[in-house]
């Protein structure tokens, strides 16, 4: 267990729905990361946030947001799904600076 | 465009021979680099965190240099093993070369950006 905790670790949904997934970051770490990894794609930087605040954005689509929460978990949200957006995506945490811990990801498969 | 380029051929190696991975960037100007390990399926772990001022970090069977003339690192597994194999992935933090801070915007040095990865393969 890193410390990181993502739900739901699986998640099948159809095309033009809506899914939230929920990352709990580590114990006293304050930025919580979001990636998005595809099956032939590297990791791929999506949002971050410090402490309930945006701190960076990447190449996050517009039918995708992200939150956090007083209690620093953090909400991704993804609308009007499509089949390209099937993919994992990995919640991470840091202190500052330092390396990241990841959760195991959840994997969504849109059909 | 800011690049990191790692080799995205597998690597083969007999099992008690050195593994050695490479990273190469351009358009950074990193303070640290980081490698981590992925296995199938699961996230990356952090392995190993070099500052820009350190040629050369170990940790156990671990070792990284990082030049930044050369804006190379290299990964080292010595005696390596079957539970080496996985993949291998380099990742950086910024700041971004000046001239690329414009154009990124503010709070873009923070994030982590990384490579592709590289496949470890260890036989017996």
């Amino acid at each position: 267990d890193s410390g990181v905790t993502q739900t739901p670790k699986h998640l099948i949904t159809a095309t033009g729905q809506r899914v939230t997934l929920r990352c709990s970051p580590r114990s006293g770490d304050l930025s919580v990361y979001w990636y998005q990894q595809s099956l032939d794609q590297g990791l791929q930087f999506l949002i971050q946030y410090y402490n309930g605040e945006e701190r960076a954005k990447g190449n996050i689509l517009e039918r995708f947001s992200a939150q956090q929460f007083p209690d620093l978990h953090s909400e991704l949200n993804l609308s009007s799904l499509e089949l390209g957006d099937s993919a994992l995506y990995f919640c991470a945490s840091s202190p500052s600076p330092g390396g990241y811990t990841f959760g195991s990801g959840t994997r969504l498969t849109v059909v | 465009s800011q690049k990191i380029e790692q080799n995205s051929e597998a690597l083969n190696i007999q099992e008690g021979k050195t593994a050695t991975l490479t990273c190469n960037y351009t358009n950074y100007s990193p303070a640290y680099l980081q490698w981590y390990r992925q296995d199938p399926g699961r996230g990356p772990v952090f392995l190993l965190l070099i500052r820009e001022n350190e040629k050369e970090k170990r940790k156990e069977r671990l070792k990284v240099t990082f030049d930044t003339t050369l804006k190379q690192s290299l990964f080292h597994i010595t005696a390596s093993q079957p539970a080496d194999s996985a993949t291998y992935l380099c990742a950086l933090r910024g700041p971004l070369c000046s001239r690329h801070k414009q154009a990124s915007g503010a709070g873009t040095a923070s994030k982590l950006t990384f490579g592709t990865g590289t496949r470890l393969q260890v036989t017996l």
